[in-house]
Parts: structure tokens; C-alpha cells; sequence
């Protein structure tokens, strides 16, 4: 069974800097998909960037960015000069290719941006 | 460009009482359909998934039901809300292949009272 695991509830930082939240995950696929997600006030479900396990090289987009340690099972969020709208809850999901289709979420990150 | 169009996009419903949402897909053909359910500030949990007409798939059923009457469609019912159905609730899409990333519609918040 997968399973997606953040342990950081909520983070506060001020605007324009640079924060991380965490992801750790676990999975006996041998291919996988990692995503993350920000939820906005509204509810409403935003994709951010994805890596696929098989490539070495961490993802970016635009002021997101991954730190993939696959040998940790890990896969972190860079979120680089952070801005006020950036405020919102993040999740991390995994969709493996084996059994059912399943994207698997973690109980997400709430993130504030301070003024 | 592909849509995804929820409906309705609130409802207050009493207990005992029964339930249709749905979602539409526009502009994607055979795409792969998905129910995600979250409680008020919590993680996304999958109840179904369908990758054609007419097929289902359970993962988290909560006592509730969900079918694909057409192609680019998909309902989720129930014929008695309980107060634990109360909630924020996604239909998601993907193109056919498992490498894919899930695009979500703009979702449903249930009360039931």
C-alpha cells in the first residue's frame, strides 16, 4: 500500500524568502510519480510540479522547485521568493503504476507568508 | 483546452436525504475519472475511479455509489446522506495512461444537517 507522510503542520515565513516542506513517501512500485499540490482558500485544487522516479534530475517550475532523495523516499518543495499569494496548504501525492490507480495524498502543509 | 465543470457548487442537504453530484469533462476524450472526498481540514481521500463508460471502480466507498453514465461524465449519489458525508468533494481527471497528472474541477461543499 502507499503511503504519503508530511509531518509539518504549518509553516510561517516572511515574503520573499525561500522555504521547504517535507514529503516522505512509501511505495513497493518500482516506477512512481510524485506531485505536489496547493489548495487556495476557495478549495480549489492547483497541480504545482510533479517528478517521476525513474529521472535523476530534480523538477523545476517557475519558483518551485524538488528535492528528490529517492534513496530516502523523499521529495521536498522549494518554494524560492515567496510571495503573499503563495499563502495556502500544499500536499504531496503519489500515483504508483502497479495495481489500482490510485493518487495518494499526505495531510498537507499549511504555508504563510508573512509581510 | 480541457474543462472540468462540477455540479452543484454548494448544497445544504438534511439527513436521510438523497444526493447526485456531478462533473463534466469537456475537450478530452476516454478520460480517466476520479472522486476525491476531503473533511473540513484534512487530507484528499479517493473514493472511485473510472476509466470507461459504464465502469467503476471502489476505493473508499463511505456508503456511497458512483456511476459513468457517459463518456465524458461522472456521478456520485447516494439515496441517504448522513452527517458524516458533510464535506469538500472533487472530481478529478487524467488522460489514459498512469503517467499522467490529475487535473481537479473546482469541487462540491456538502453540509448535512
Amino acid at each position: 500500500a502507499q503511503k504519503v507522510t508530511q509531518t509539518q503542520t504549518s509553516i510561517s515565513v516572511m515574503e520573499k524568502t525561500t522555504v521547504t516542506m517535507d514529503c516522505v513517501y512509501e511505495t513497493r512500485d518500482s516506477s512512481y510519480f510524485l506531485f505536489w499540490y496547493k489548495q487556495t482558500a476557495s478549495g480549489e485544487i492547483v497541480f504545482l510540479i510533479r517528478q517521476d522516479s525513474y529521472k535523476k534530475e530534480n523538477a523545476t517550475e517557475g519558483h518551485y522547485s524538488l528535492n528528490f532523495q529517492k534513496p530516502k523516499s523523499s521529495i521536498g518543495l522549494i518554494i524560492t521568493a515567496t510571495q503573499i499569494e503563495d499563502s495556502a496548504v500544499y500536499f504531496c501525492a503519489m500515483r504508483g503504476t502497479e495495481g489500482a490507480d490510485r493518487l495518494t495524498f499526505g495531510k498537507g502543509t499549511q504555508l504563510i507568508i508573512q509581510p | 483546452a480541457q474543462t472540468i465543470h462540477q455540479w452543484p457548487v454548494a448544497e445544504i442537504k438534511a439527513v436521510g436525504s438523497p444526493l447526485s453530484l456531478g462533473c463534466t469533462i469537456k475537450g478530452k476524450s476516454s478520460p480517466n475519472l476520479y472522486w476525491y472526498w476531503q473533511a473540513t481540514g484534512g487530507t484528499l481521500q479517493q473514493l472511485f475511479y473510472s476509466i470507461t463508460v459504464g465502469q467503476v471502480e471502489s476505493v473508499v466507498q463511505l456508503n456511497l455509489s458512483a456511476s459513468r453514465p457517459k463518456d465524458d461524465q461522472f456521478i456520485l449519489s447516494t439515496e441517504k446522506l448522513l452527517l458524516s458525508h458533510s464535506g469538500f468533494y472533487l472530481c478529478a481527471w487524467t488522460g489514459g495512461n498512469s503517467a499522467e497528472t490529475l487535473y481537479f474541477g473546482s469541487g462540491t461543499r456538502l453540509t448535512v444537517l
